[in-house]
């Protein structure tokens, strides 16, 4: 069975510039998340989506990030503008269903921002 | 969700057994305890987890304790392989909250 895809794996940016991060969940599976993981920290959830529709994304600084799932399989993380503190592992997980399923976790695309 | 305690980090011997600590001293009646690690460059990997039965899979064991204030994953038999920081995490919906977790060295 495929795992989560992410693309691209590493990505360097000048702050105020724009980027987005692209991941491909299992097939199948209903819930996608976006995490982002600082340095030394856990990761973070960012947003949740049940199909195409968003369950929670109270943590999405919304003034910059944004992210979509127009036909409930992949999904698009974008950051515009970035900045410094945006530097991070982005990672997208998917899960058959919400609820306390098993999330599975994709490699994550590291972001450098200068 | 609860909040849980890990030890910033271990050191273990390759082929003797890691018994990483967790306390989740808050932890209500309808959270259970998931573990987590996440080997370096990779996304986090679900180990196992429960509510107030001892479980066991093919990665690991948890014991968790009468009182559900703590519990203990082990790993039986550690390889270099299982070199990674090790989360613990008190759910109960679908929300996982990651702490810094335990970062655990395998040696030879």
């Amino acid at each position: 069975e495929a795992g989560v895809a992410q693309s691209p794996r590493y990505k360097i940016i000048e702050k105020r510039q724009s980027v987005a991060f692209w991941c491909n969940p299992i097939s199948g599976h209903a819930t996608l998340y976006w995490y982002q993981q600082i340095l030394g920290q856990g990761p973070k959830l960012l947003i949740q989506f049940q199909n195409n529709g968003v369950v929670d994304d109270s943590q999405l600084p919304k003034d910059r990030f944004s992210a979509e799932r127009l036909k409930g399989v992949d999904s698009t993380l974008k950051i515009q503008p970035a900045k410094l503190e945006d530097s991070a592992v982005y990672l997208c997980a998917s899960s058959l269903s919400g609820g306390t399923g098993e999330q599975f976790f994709g490699p994550g695309t590291r972001l450098t921002v200068l | 969700d609860a909040k849980t305690t890990q030890p910033p980090s271990m050191d273990c011997a390759e082929g003797r057994a890691a018994n990483l600590p967790c306390n989740h001293s808050t932890i209500s009646g309808n959270e259970y305890v998931y573990w987590y690690r996440q080997i370096h460059s990779q996304g986090p990997q679900y180990i196992i987890h429960g509510l107030k039965n001892n479980e066991t899979n093919e990665m690991a064991s948890l014991i968790i304790t009468e009182d559900r204030k703590s519990s203990t994953l082990i790993l039986p038999h550690a390889t270099l392989r299982d070199t990674a920081v090790y989360y613990c995490i008190a759910r109960n919906d679908y929300k996982l909250s990651f702490g810094a977790g335990t970062t655990v060295t395998v040696r030879a």
